[in-house]
Order: structure tokens, then sequence, then C-alpha cells
């Protein structure tokens, strides 16, 4: 069955950076395009990043785009986003979501992780 | 950005009730358009997608509509477990985005 497990969360000052990943299982990782999606608390959903399947196109939301930076090891089924210069604003739940159908266009998403909550704060 | 609003941004309902969410895009996006079941501390659940296919697993009472600005969501009856949050999503462009969702209470 499919799995996806995030992992990397957890408490940044303004300014400071993290890691977070996604362990893939249960389909053809390399096949698929992912996406990172957050949910800061009590507030809806708001789309990240997108990666396509082989790694050759990316694609942020403006409010990360030059601060966030999307990237997947197909030969590790892992998906990644690296977080820079992080604010205040950017404290949510990230959640990593699987593409429905193995194609190069942006798709909605089958399967999410549990999410892992990221906490920006002094 | 492809702006997408949502309404009624929350209603109540009973059990058995006949429920429409509406969703309305900025600009024309096709049938790129989905829509997802969310209850607290739980990720999403996609239910829709292409604005009228239903997902593997999905209950029939869940049911999609719409083309090019203009989507909605039905769930013919209400039933306990639709208590939750609804969030449409356009992914005719690679700037996804999501709309404010609507949370539906029990009346």
């Amino acid at each position: 069955q499919v799995q996806l497990v995030e992992s990397g969360g957890g408490v940044v000052q303004p300014g400071g950076s993290l890691r977070l990943s996604c362990a893939a299982s249960g389909f053809t990782f390399s096949s698929y395009g992912m996406h990172w999606v957050r949910q800061a608390p009590g507030k809806g959903l708001e789309w990240v990043a997108f990666i396509r399947y082989d790694g050759s196109n990316k694609y942020y939301a403006d409010s990360v785009k030059g601060r966030f930076t999307i990237s997947r090891d197909n030969s590790k089924n892992t998906l990644y986003l690296q977080m820079n210069s992080l604010r205040a604003e950017d404290t949510a739940v990230y959640y990593c979501a699987k593409g429905l159908e193995p194609v190069p266009a942006a798709m909605p998403f089958d399967y999410w992780g549990q999410g892992t909550l990221v906490t920006v704060s002094s | 950005a492809i702006q997408l609003t949502q309404s009624p941004s929350s209603l109540s309902a009973s059990v058995g009730d006949r429920v429409t969410i509406t969703c309305r895009a900025s600009q024309g996006i096709s049938s790129a358009l989905a829509w997802y079941q969310q209850k607290p501390g739980k990720a999403p659940k996609l239910l829709i997608y292409d604005a009228s296919s239903l997902e593997s697993g999905v209950p029939s009472r869940f049911s999609g509509s719409g083309s090019g600005t203009d989507f909605t969501l039905t769930i013919s009856s209400l039933q306990p477990e639709d208590f939750a949050t609804y969030y449409c999503q356009q992914f005719n462009s690679y700037a996804l985005t999501f709309g404010g969702g609507t949370k539906v209470e029990i009346k």
C-alpha cells in the first residue's frame, strides 16, 4: 500500500533553515510528480511546491520562491524540501503528496503523508 | 496565480440533508478541479478530480459538476461522517491553488 512518511520538522529561529524529507513506498516513486503542501494552524491548505517525476522541472508558490527548494532522490524513493530564510509565517504542518497519475503535468493528490510540524519562533 | 473562491465558508446541516458547495475560479480552468475532505488533525482526502470524476472508494453520494470558472460539490444525503472541511483545488496551471475551505457543521 502507498505510504508517505514526512520527517525533519521542528522548532527553528527566524532566518534559520530546515530540511524536510518524505519517504515513499508502495508505488513506483520515479514515475510520479510529487508536491509539498502546508497548513498553518487553524488555516486552510496552501500548495508549496511541485517536482516532476524525473526532477527536470520544479514549481513554487510565490510565497516561498527563492527561499525553498524541492528535490528528489529516485534511488532512495525520497522527496525533500530545503527551507531557508524561514519566517514566522512559514509555521505550519507540511505535507508531502503524490500526484494522481504518472504524467508530466501537475495532477491532484491521491495520497498524503501524515504531516510534519514546522514552528518558526525565537 | 489563479484564485479560487469557495462559498459558503461554513454551513450547518442535518443528517440526510442535501448540501451544495460552490467554487469559483478567477479565470477559466477547463475541468482541472479537484475536491478534498479534511477532518481535524488528519490529512486531506481526495473526493473528486477532473471536476466530476469520483475517486475510487468515495461514496456515490458525493458528486461534482462544472467547467470553466464555476464548480459545485454536492453531497446528496449528508451522513454523520461527512462533517468536515471541504476544499477545492485547481491544477490547470503549475501554480496550483486551493480554495479557502467550507466547514460543514452539525445543525
